[in-house]
């Protein structure tokens, strides 16, 4: 069975500081693993898609995630926090096998600090 | 290039009336579609999707039904509404090759059963 883990349910951080958003997952099969990003009352946007190519991703907006394997994490990250990135994200853990179903984390408000 | 779009924007409804929300794509053929409940602060809850005209998967039994009488169109409905249906719903699409393919939400409806 698969499970997805978002370790922070809100993070704070202020304009032109890192942000570092955590997601650990479970799976029996090596998943795709995916990042969206949720402004209010709008539909979820892809930011970037992790499917066994490179274990280092680039999304679109600045931001970065990276697979690790050994440590069952994929924590995005972005190095200067812009105030427009005031969102939920959200990190998704997708099925290798057709007994698993696509599940979502439970999200992470991420606030940006003038 | 595509799009995806779904109406109503916001929706109220009274206990025990009858529901039918729809979305439509445009720029893509033959596409996957999912109709996903998003309660507040959780993450998204898959309630059904569709590999082709006619075929609906069900993923949680409730009192909603979906349908896709045309390949580019999605439709959830209900014969009677619960308080408990008060939610957002979201409409995606993805083009085929299962969950590991990246998905596409339309902006949702918001509901809110009276």
């Amino acid at each position: 069975a698969q499970s997805v883990t978002q370790l922070d349910s809100h993070v704070s951080v202020s304009e032109g500081t890192p942000v570092l958003l955590r997601c650990n997952y479970s799976s029996s099969y090596s998943p795709s693993l995916f990042w969206y990003v949720q402004h209010p009352n709008k539909g979820l946007q892809l930011l970037l898609k992790y499917t066994s190519a490179a274990t280092l991703v680039k999304g679109i907006n600045g931001f970065e995630a990276e697979f690790k394997k050994s440590e069952t994490s994929f924590h995005l990250t972005k190095p200067s926090a812009h105030m427009s990135d005031a969102a939920e994200y959200f990190c998704v853990v997708s099925p290798m096998n057709r007994d698993d179903k696509i599940i979502f984390g439970k999200g992470t408000r991420l606030h940006i600090l003038p | 290039s595509q799009t995806i779009h779904q109406w109503p924007a916001t929706l109220v409804q009274p206990v025990g009336s009858p529901l039918s929300l729809e979305c439509t794509v445009e720029g893509t053929s033959n596409p996957n579609l999912y109709w996903y409940r998003q309660a507040a602060g959780r993450g998204l809850q898959l309630l059904f999707y569709s590999v082709g005209i006619g075929q609906i998967s069900s993923e949680v039994p409730q009192n909603l039904s979906a349908s896709r009488p045309q390949d580019r169109q999605f439709i959830l409905s209900s014969k009677k509404l619960l308080l408990s249906d008060s939610s957002f719903y979201l409409c995606a699409w993805s083009a085929k090759g299962g969950f590991n393919q990246p998905q596409h939400f339309g902006d949702g409806t918001r509901l809110s059963i009276l």
